[in-house]
Protein backbone atom coordinates (compact mmCIF):
# COMPACT_ATOMS: atom_id res chain seq x y z
CA UNK A 1 0.00 0.00 0.00
CA UNK A 2 1.35 3.67 -1.25
CA UNK A 3 1.81 5.52 2.24
CA UNK A 4 -0.14 8.97 0.56
CA UNK A 5 -3.27 7.75 -2.42
CA UNK A 6 -4.54 10.46 -4.57
CA UNK A 7 -7.03 9.59 -7.54
CA UNK A 8 -4.52 10.19 -10.70
CA UNK A 9 -7.96 11.39 -12.81
CA UNK A 10 -8.01 13.21 -14.84
CA UNK A 11 -10.75 15.21 -12.62
CA UNK A 12 -12.95 17.44 -14.88
CA UNK A 13 -15.21 20.45 -13.27
CA UNK A 14 -16.72 23.27 -15.45
CA UNK A 15 -15.33 26.66 -14.68
CA UNK A 16 -17.37 28.28 -12.04
CA UNK A 17 -17.85 25.11 -9.88
CA UNK A 18 -16.16 23.63 -6.63
CA UNK A 19 -13.19 20.87 -7.45
CA UNK A 20 -12.83 18.68 -4.63
CA UNK A 21 -9.44 16.80 -4.52
CA UNK A 22 -8.79 14.06 -2.11
CA UNK A 23 -5.67 12.40 -0.30
CA UNK A 24 -5.39 9.25 2.30
CA UNK A 25 -2.10 8.40 4.19
CA UNK A 26 -0.97 5.72 5.70
CA UNK A 27 1.23 6.56 8.81
CA UNK A 28 -1.47 7.70 11.94
CA UNK A 29 1.20 9.94 13.04
CA UNK A 30 1.36 12.30 10.07
CA UNK A 31 1.77 15.99 11.61
CA UNK A 32 2.07 18.23 8.36
CA UNK A 33 -0.06 18.14 5.20
CA UNK A 34 0.61 20.02 2.04
CA UNK A 35 -1.51 20.84 -1.29
CA UNK A 36 1.28 21.48 -4.17
CA UNK A 37 0.08 22.64 -7.67
CA UNK A 38 2.53 21.90 -10.47
CA UNK A 39 1.20 22.81 -13.78
CA UNK A 40 2.83 21.08 -17.14
CA UNK A 41 6.52 21.74 -17.34
CA UNK A 42 7.08 23.70 -14.26
CA UNK A 43 8.23 22.57 -11.01
CA UNK A 44 6.03 22.55 -7.81
CA UNK A 45 4.17 25.28 -5.90
CA UNK A 46 3.06 25.36 -2.29
CA UNK A 47 -0.78 26.29 -2.21
CA UNK A 48 -1.62 25.40 1.31
CA UNK A 49 -0.53 23.82 4.41
CA UNK A 50 -2.49 22.04 7.66
CA UNK A 51 -1.59 21.11 10.49
CA UNK A 52 -4.83 20.65 12.91
CA UNK A 53 -7.79 18.90 11.95
CA UNK A 54 -10.76 21.06 10.11
CA UNK A 55 -10.69 23.47 7.70
CA UNK A 56 -8.39 26.83 6.42
CA UNK A 57 -9.30 28.68 3.72
CA UNK A 58 -7.00 30.88 1.43
CA UNK A 59 -9.11 32.79 -0.96
CA UNK A 60 -10.62 30.64 -3.12
CA UNK A 61 -8.45 27.29 -1.36
CA UNK A 62 -9.72 25.43 1.08
CA UNK A 63 -8.13 22.54 2.96
CA UNK A 64 -9.51 20.17 4.86
CA UNK A 65 -7.79 17.59 7.76
CA UNK A 66 -9.38 14.75 9.21
CA UNK A 67 -6.57 12.91 11.57
CA UNK A 68 -9.05 9.99 12.68
CA UNK A 69 -9.84 8.62 9.09
CA UNK A 70 -6.48 9.98 7.65
CA UNK A 71 -7.64 11.65 5.51
CA UNK A 72 -6.74 15.27 3.65
CA UNK A 73 -8.60 17.10 0.75
CA UNK A 74 -8.70 20.47 -1.00
CA UNK A 75 -11.54 22.42 -2.43
CA UNK A 76 -11.37 24.83 -5.15
CA UNK A 77 -14.01 27.54 -5.13
CA UNK A 78 -15.46 29.22 -8.55
CA UNK A 79 -12.79 27.31 -10.28
CA UNK A 80 -10.90 29.21 -13.42
CA UNK A 81 -9.22 27.58 -16.37
CA UNK A 82 -5.74 28.83 -15.01
CA UNK A 83 -6.62 26.22 -12.15
CA UNK A 84 -6.14 23.29 -13.95
CA UNK A 85 -2.67 21.48 -13.23
CA UNK A 86 -1.43 18.22 -11.52
CA UNK A 87 -2.01 18.72 -7.64
CA UNK A 88 0.37 16.74 -5.26
CA UNK A 89 -0.03 15.80 -2.33
CA UNK A 90 2.56 15.82 0.18
CA UNK A 91 2.96 14.38 3.88
CA UNK A 92 5.52 14.45 6.53
CA UNK A 93 5.27 11.38 8.80
CA UNK A 94 8.83 11.52 10.40
CA UNK A 95 9.26 14.70 11.52
CA UNK A 96 12.84 15.02 9.86
CA UNK A 97 11.64 17.32 6.84
CA UNK A 98 11.08 14.34 4.48
CA UNK A 99 8.30 14.61 2.18
CA UNK A 100 5.88 11.62 0.94
CA UNK A 101 4.61 12.66 -1.94
CA UNK A 102 0.83 11.38 -3.74
CA UNK A 103 1.00 10.52 -7.19
CA UNK A 104 -1.04 13.89 -8.06
CA UNK A 105 -4.36 13.97 -9.02
CA UNK A 106 -4.76 16.02 -12.86
CA UNK A 107 -7.15 18.37 -12.87
CA UNK A 108 -8.78 19.91 -15.89
CA UNK A 109 -11.49 23.31 -15.82
CA UNK A 110 -13.43 23.38 -18.91
CA UNK A 111 -14.20 26.82 -19.73
CA UNK B 1 14.65 37.70 -3.07
CA UNK B 2 16.09 34.87 -5.12
CA UNK B 3 15.18 31.23 -5.22
CA UNK B 4 16.18 27.86 -5.74
CA UNK B 5 18.70 28.05 -8.38
CA UNK B 6 18.89 25.24 -10.99
CA UNK B 7 21.48 24.52 -14.29
CA UNK B 8 20.93 23.20 -16.50
CA UNK B 9 18.02 23.54 -17.59
CA UNK B 10 18.00 21.03 -20.32
CA UNK B 11 21.00 18.41 -20.79
CA UNK B 12 20.92 16.22 -23.38
CA UNK B 13 23.56 13.73 -23.93
CA UNK B 14 24.36 10.11 -24.81
CA UNK B 15 24.96 6.46 -22.94
CA UNK B 16 27.75 6.61 -20.74
CA UNK B 17 28.46 9.95 -20.55
CA UNK B 18 29.02 11.92 -17.42
CA UNK B 19 26.14 14.26 -15.82
CA UNK B 20 26.47 16.69 -13.57
CA UNK B 21 23.77 18.55 -12.06
CA UNK B 22 24.00 21.74 -10.36
CA UNK B 23 21.63 23.66 -7.10
CA UNK B 24 21.64 26.86 -5.30
CA UNK B 25 19.48 26.56 -2.75
CA UNK B 26 17.88 29.65 -1.31
CA UNK B 27 20.27 31.86 1.13
CA UNK B 28 19.39 31.16 4.34
CA UNK B 29 17.89 27.69 4.03
CA UNK B 30 19.84 24.60 5.83
CA UNK B 31 18.00 21.73 4.21
CA UNK B 32 18.68 20.88 0.49
CA UNK B 33 16.55 17.76 -1.73
CA UNK B 34 17.26 15.91 -4.42
CA UNK B 35 13.95 14.61 -6.67
CA UNK B 36 13.51 12.92 -9.78
CA UNK B 37 10.47 12.98 -11.68
CA UNK B 38 9.09 11.02 -14.22
CA UNK B 39 5.38 10.14 -15.71
CA UNK B 40 5.27 6.25 -14.54
CA UNK B 41 7.15 7.13 -10.62
CA UNK B 42 6.03 10.71 -10.11
CA UNK B 43 8.02 12.14 -7.33
CA UNK B 44 10.83 10.78 -6.05
CA UNK B 45 13.03 12.10 -3.09
CA UNK B 46 16.38 10.87 -3.80
CA UNK B 47 18.33 12.23 -1.16
CA UNK B 48 18.26 15.25 1.44
CA UNK B 49 20.79 17.02 3.39
CA UNK B 50 20.44 19.13 6.69
CA UNK B 51 23.59 21.56 7.22
CA UNK B 52 25.33 20.40 4.19
CA UNK B 53 25.64 16.38 5.79
CA UNK B 54 23.48 13.76 3.48
CA UNK B 55 20.78 12.15 6.00
CA UNK B 56 19.16 9.86 3.92
CA UNK B 57 20.16 8.70 0.47
CA UNK B 58 18.21 5.21 0.20
CA UNK B 59 16.62 6.90 -2.99
CA UNK B 60 19.89 7.00 -4.79
CA UNK B 61 18.98 4.29 -7.62
CA UNK B 62 23.08 2.85 -7.62
CA UNK B 63 26.11 3.77 -7.62
CA UNK B 64 25.62 5.36 -10.68
CA UNK B 65 24.57 7.89 -8.68
CA UNK B 66 26.20 10.35 -6.13
CA UNK B 67 25.83 13.82 -4.60
CA UNK B 68 27.57 16.41 -2.61
CA UNK B 69 26.81 19.67 -1.21
CA UNK B 70 30.36 20.88 -0.26
CA UNK B 71 28.60 23.96 1.56
CA UNK B 72 25.75 26.05 2.22
CA UNK B 73 25.01 27.28 -1.34
CA UNK B 74 26.14 24.80 -3.70
CA UNK B 75 24.97 21.39 -4.19
CA UNK B 76 25.50 18.25 -7.24
CA UNK B 77 24.01 15.51 -8.33
CA UNK B 78 26.00 13.43 -10.73
CA UNK B 79 25.50 10.57 -12.72
CA UNK B 80 28.15 8.45 -14.26
CA UNK B 81 27.66 7.01 -16.59
CA UNK B 82 24.24 7.85 -17.56
CA UNK B 83 22.09 5.66 -19.32
CA UNK B 84 18.60 6.00 -20.96
CA UNK B 85 16.21 5.11 -17.94
CA UNK B 86 18.07 7.91 -16.42
CA UNK B 87 16.16 10.47 -18.43
CA UNK B 88 13.82 12.31 -16.19
CA UNK B 89 13.48 15.70 -14.92
CA UNK B 90 15.43 16.30 -11.48
CA UNK B 91 14.71 19.03 -9.37
CA UNK B 92 16.01 20.52 -6.20
CA UNK B 93 14.22 21.81 -3.30
CA UNK B 94 15.31 23.66 0.19
CA UNK B 95 13.79 24.38 3.22
CA UNK B 96 14.15 26.62 6.25
CA UNK B 97 14.37 24.27 9.49
CA UNK B 98 11.44 24.21 11.06
CA UNK B 99 8.86 25.47 8.59
CA UNK B 100 8.75 22.06 6.44
CA UNK B 101 7.67 23.71 3.11
CA UNK B 102 9.54 22.87 0.34
CA UNK B 103 10.66 25.43 -2.47
CA UNK B 104 11.34 23.80 -5.73
CA UNK B 105 13.88 24.98 -8.26
CA UNK B 106 12.78 25.25 -12.17
CA UNK B 107 14.33 21.69 -12.72
CA UNK B 108 16.70 19.80 -14.95
CA UNK B 109 15.23 18.13 -18.22
CA UNK B 110 17.80 15.28 -19.04
CA UNK B 111 17.12 13.26 -22.10
CA UNK B 112 19.85 10.32 -21.89
CA UNK B 113 20.36 9.05 -25.89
Amino acid sequence: QKEVEQNSGPLSVPEGAIASLNCTYSDRVSQSFFWYRQYSGKSPELIMSIYSNGDKEDGRFTAQLNKASQYVSLLIRDSQPSDSATYLCAVNTRSNYQLIWGAGTKLIIKP
Amino acid sequence: DAGVIQSPRHEVTEMGQEVTLRCKPISGHNSLFWYRQTMMRGLELLIYFNNNVPIDDSGMPEDRFSAKMPNASFSTLKIQPSEPRDSAVYFCASTDRGLETQYFGPGTRLLVL
